[in-house]
């Protein structure tokens, strides 16, 4: 089956501190992995994908496929990093027709 | 914040009626997805169109119905079948593949 799951529902850390937020997946295939954002009151947008390899406003994730996993990693938090993010995946052939299957996202909250 | 719109922002409908979302883009994008979210359960897609007058279902497209007759429009109707359709409606599309952009979203509410 395919699956992503974040197992928290909510990441409370303090301003500075380095944050990490899970992501584990069962897919049958290659799939490709990508991490949304969602801030208040904005639009859900796309923070990065694995295949890029980029990073983005200092998030990092690396696809280790041993352990099926795309952890979302960031060595010091801002308190404008206090979002909602989702995990997802999407599989890499045309016929799966570019859809995206979540995670149940999880709440980071930076403190000050 | 162009591209892509979803109207309205707000929806309230009586228990049994049907009710159409809209859902708009300028991207030239083939691709168009309609998901729900609901809190604690991540979005979750309940149909995708890859091309005009073609769409397939999601994983929960019971209750809904939609519609591919323009590239730019992909409407969404949560019919009087759908158990439970107060939730919080959102609309993407994509080049096949690559980044899907979403919509402000439409947020529901049958009593």
């Amino acid at each position: 089956a395919q699956r992503v799951t974040q197992p928290e529902k909510l990441l409370s850390v303090f301003k500075g501190a380095p944050v990490e937020l899970k992501c584990n997946y069962s897919y049958s295939g290659s799939p490709e992995l990508f991490w949304y954002v969602q801030y208040s009151r904005q639009r859900l947008q796309l923070l990065l994908r694995h295949i890029s390899r980029e990073s983005i406003k200092g998030f990092t994730a690396d696809l280790n496929k041993g352990e099926t996993s795309f952890h979302l990693k960031k060595p010091f938090a801002q308190e404008e990093d206090s979002a909602m993010y989702y995990c997802a995946l999407s599989g890499l052939s045309y016929n799966q027709g570019g859809k995206l299957i979540f995670g149940q996202g999880t709440e980071l909250s930076v403190k000050p | 914040d162009g591209g892509i719109t979803q109207s309205p922002k707000y929806l309230f409908r009586k228990e049994g009626q049907n009710v159409t979302l809209s859902c708009e883009q300028n991207l030239n994008h083939d691709a168009m997805y309609w998901y729900r979210q609901d809190p604690g359960q991540g979005l979750r897609l309940i149909y995708y169109s890859q091309i005009v007058n073609d769409f397939q279902k999601g994983d929960i497209a019971e209750g809904y119905s939609v519609s591919r007759e323009k590239k730019e429009s992909f409407p969404l109707t949560v019919t009087s079948a759908q158990k439970n359709p107060t939730a919080f409606y959102l609309c993407a599309s994509s080049i096949p593949g690559y980044e899907q952009y979403f919509g402000p979203g439409t947020r529901l509410t049958v009593t």
